[in-house]
């Protein structure tokens, strides 16, 4: 199966400055790589997604990288706020085994006023 | 309506106690999940319905067993829980399988 690794684990930043989180996966037919924010005691909640004949996207302060060489991507959020803090899971899906997601194990993002 | 319900949000329950969570979602999708999900955790797999037919089982212990009504629903039985069962137990769903997963709220679960 695939295996897919996220870093860092933790993460502090100061309000207002850039955060990135990177993921590396192991299998080259993983095809699609989205992204979830998770609020305490809330449910995983998509903000961003990208597909494999993409390298990069962007959604107002939130940006997604891809590089299917290195077989890692990135997830970047620039001004960041305070409610940006949050768990942050990235995930592969290998298009040709079931469609089944394979989640890193979560950045936990902190944003100091 | 576009979000995955789930009910109950909070459920306690005895080792030999028998429950049921239940998912629903009214956006046509075809394709309904069970994840569990630790604290600090991702979230693990644990089924796959795929028009309404189990499609992925990931190894799961017979006390959880998955029922998909209709296309709109998704129950998940549970029967002689262990306390290590206690967790968040999360509803998804998407188009197809291998489209955007959107989540429901979960129902937490604690096992005495």
């Amino acid at each position: 199966g695939e295996n897919v690794e996220q870093h860092p684990s933790t993460l502090s930043v100061q309000e207002g400055d850039s955060a990135v989180i990177k993921c590396t996966y192991s299998d080259s037919a993983s095809n699609y790589f989205p992204w979830y924010k998770q609020e305490l005691g809330k449910r995983p909640q998509l903000i961003i997604d990208i597909r494999s004949n993409v390298g990069e996207k962007k959604d107002q302060r939130i940006a997604v990288t891809l590089n299917k060489t290195a077989k890692h991507f990135s997830l970047h959020i620039t001004e960041t706020q305070p409610e940006d803090s949050a768990v942050y899971f990235c995930a592969a899906i290998i298009g040709n085994t079931g469609n089944q997601f394979y989640f890193g194990t979560g950045t936990s993002l902190t944003v100091i006023p | 309506d576009t979000e995955v319900t789930q009910t109950p949000k909070h459920l306690v329950m005895g080792m030999t106690n028998k429950k049921s969570l239940k998912c629903e979602q009214h956006m046509g999708h075809r394709a309904m999940y069970w994840y569990k999900q630790k604290a600090k955790k991702p979230p693990e797999l644990m089924f796959v319905y795929s028009y309404e037919k189990l499609s992925i089982n990931e190894s799961v212990p017979s006390r959880f067993s998955p029922e998909c009504p209709n296309s709109s629903l998704l129950n998940l039985h549970l029967h002689a829980l262990q306390p290590e069962d206690s967790a968040l137990y999360l509803c998804a769903s998407s188009q197809r399988t291998g489209a955007p997963q959107y989540f429901g709220p979960g129902t937490r679960l604690l096992v005495l």
